[in-house]
């Protein structure tokens, strides 16, 4: 069965960098596509970006460069990093195998507060 | 960016109802568009994928239809755990994008 999990801080300072990393069990992450995606409050959702099976990247452009997504596969793991976070940058992260996104993460709460 | 208006934003369901909630696209997504369910504190869960493909373990009372612009999702027979908010996403173009969601409360 494939299981991903998010994991790191839930309070971010603003202007400081948010890190997440998303564990993979049950599949590899050397195949599909492995995204982030968020759910501001108030429901709005956001499709952040995704890397490959190859570790090709894709961003949503709304992020412009403050975003970057690698991977280890030896861990079986990929990371988000999110540069220069504001307040606005608050809500549930979500890693999920796309597209569609049938397998995804429980979810973890980041709030950017100082 | 493709723009998914969902609608209505809020419907009131008796159990037993059959309902149809609308996506709508502002371009073509051909048949790239996928339904989700998602419960209060917990993540999304895909019920019909590529417009109107269903998904082992999703009850059968939920189905989907459309192609191009035009989508629905129906319930076939409200349930009270249906209760949710559901979204439609579409992957056929960078970036995905999501619709704001239907929010399904009881009347």
């Amino acid at each position: 069965e494939v299981q991903l999990q998010e994991s790191g801080p839930g309070l971010v300072k603003p202007s400081q960098s948010l890190s997440l990393t998303c564990s993979v069990t049950g599949y590899s992450i050397t195949s599909n596509y492995w995204g982030w995606i968020r759910k501001f409050p108030g429901n709005k959702m956001e499709w952040m970006g995704y890397i490959s099976y190859s570790g090709s990247t894709s961003y949503n452009p709304s992020l412009k460069s403050r975003i970057s997504i690698t991977r280890d596969t030896s861990k079986n793991q990929f990371f988000l990093q999110l540069n220069s976070v504001t307040t606005e940058d608050t809500a549930t992260y979500y890693c999920a195998r796309s597209t569609p996104f049938a397998y995804w993460g429980q979810g973890t709460l980041v709030t950017v507060s100082s | 960016d493709v723009v998914l208006t969902q609608s209505p934003a809020t419907l009131s369901v008796t159990p037993g109802e059959r309902i149809s909630l609308s996506c709508r696209a502002s371009e073509s997504v051909d048949t790239y568009l996928h339904w989700y369910q998602q419960k209060p504190n917990e993540s999304p869960r895909l019920l019909i994928k590529y417009a109107s493909q269903s998904i082992s373990g999703i009850p059968s009372r939920f189905s989907g239809s459309g192609s191009g612009t035009d989508f629905t999702l129906s319930i076939n027979g409200v349930e009270l755990e249906d209760l949710s908010i559901y979204y439609c996403q579409q992957g056929n173009s960078l970036p995905f994008t999501f619709g704001s969601g239907t929010k399904l409360e009881i009347k």
